[in-house]
């Protein structure tokens, strides 16, 4: 099975800020990747598709890059709607995997 | 607009059954492989199961292999999860979640509670 490793666990930020997460695979997984936000009671909610591919309706300061087994997700100014936990998933074979989270929140 | 709605969560016993329920519409659901996914209360998310567009190609997480199963009706645009043996470790928000190609994932539903408790 594929292990998905995110780094921070948490982060406290201030709007404005540029807020930079980051997934790693244990295994190759090309750009098979995708991140999610998911706010409090709500389903998850796609950013990033392909690693780097912006989901449509989603704001331009969100952005992805990486491929193989290191991967971040930029918020580049944090705006008070983002606080919010944000998971990786990988989807190059299954099991399917999620990273653990990394949760957002305001300084 | 996609939407997925799941049901039939709830309350049930150790050693219990339940079946979950996903009503799809916005979208040629016969065309797309479905997913469901779950979430224990304040931990993250655990990928459970998937289904292709035909049925043809099933995947279970280990952790349900055995006791959960996963089909569709396409004539009725719903997804199902028949949950037997069922564990107070199973006790998790349940999400269906279509994939759009390549195993991943894009639109979720709700979520459906299922508590699995004496």
């Amino acid at each position: 099975d594929i292990q998905m490793t995110q780094s921070p666990s948490s982060l406290s930020a201030s709007v404005g800020d540029r807020v930079t997460i980051t997934c790693r695979a244990s295994q190759g997984i090309r750009n098979d990747l995708g991140w999610y936000q998911q706010k409090p009671g709500k389903a998850p909610k796609r950013l990033i598709y392909a690693a780097s591919s912006l989901q449509s309706g989603v704001p331009s300061r969100f952005s992805g890059s990486g491929s193989g087994t290191e991967f971040t997700l930029t918020i580049s100014s944090l705006q008070p709607e983002d606080f919010a936990t944000y998971y990786c998933l990988q989807h190059n074979s299954y099991p399917l995997t999620f990273g653990p989270g990394t949760k957002v929140d305001i300084k | 607009e996609v939407q997925l709605v799941e049901s039939g969560g709830g309350l049930v016993k150790p050693g219990g059954s339940l079946r979950l329920s996903c009503a799809a519409s916005g979208f040629t659901f016969s065309s797309y492989s479905m997913n469901w996914v779950r979430q224990a209360p304040g931990k993250g998310l655990e990928w459970v199961s998937s289904i292709s567009s035909s049925s043809s190609y099933i995947y279970y997480a280990d952790s349900v292999k055995g006791r959960f199963t996963i089909s569709r009706d396409n004539a009725k645009n719903s997804l199902y999860l028949q949950m037997n043996s069922l564990r107070a470790e199973d006790t998790a928000v349940y999400y269906c979640a279509r994939d759009p190609g390549l195993r991943a994932t894009d639109y979720w539903g709700q979520g459906t509670l299922v508590t699995v408790s004496s």
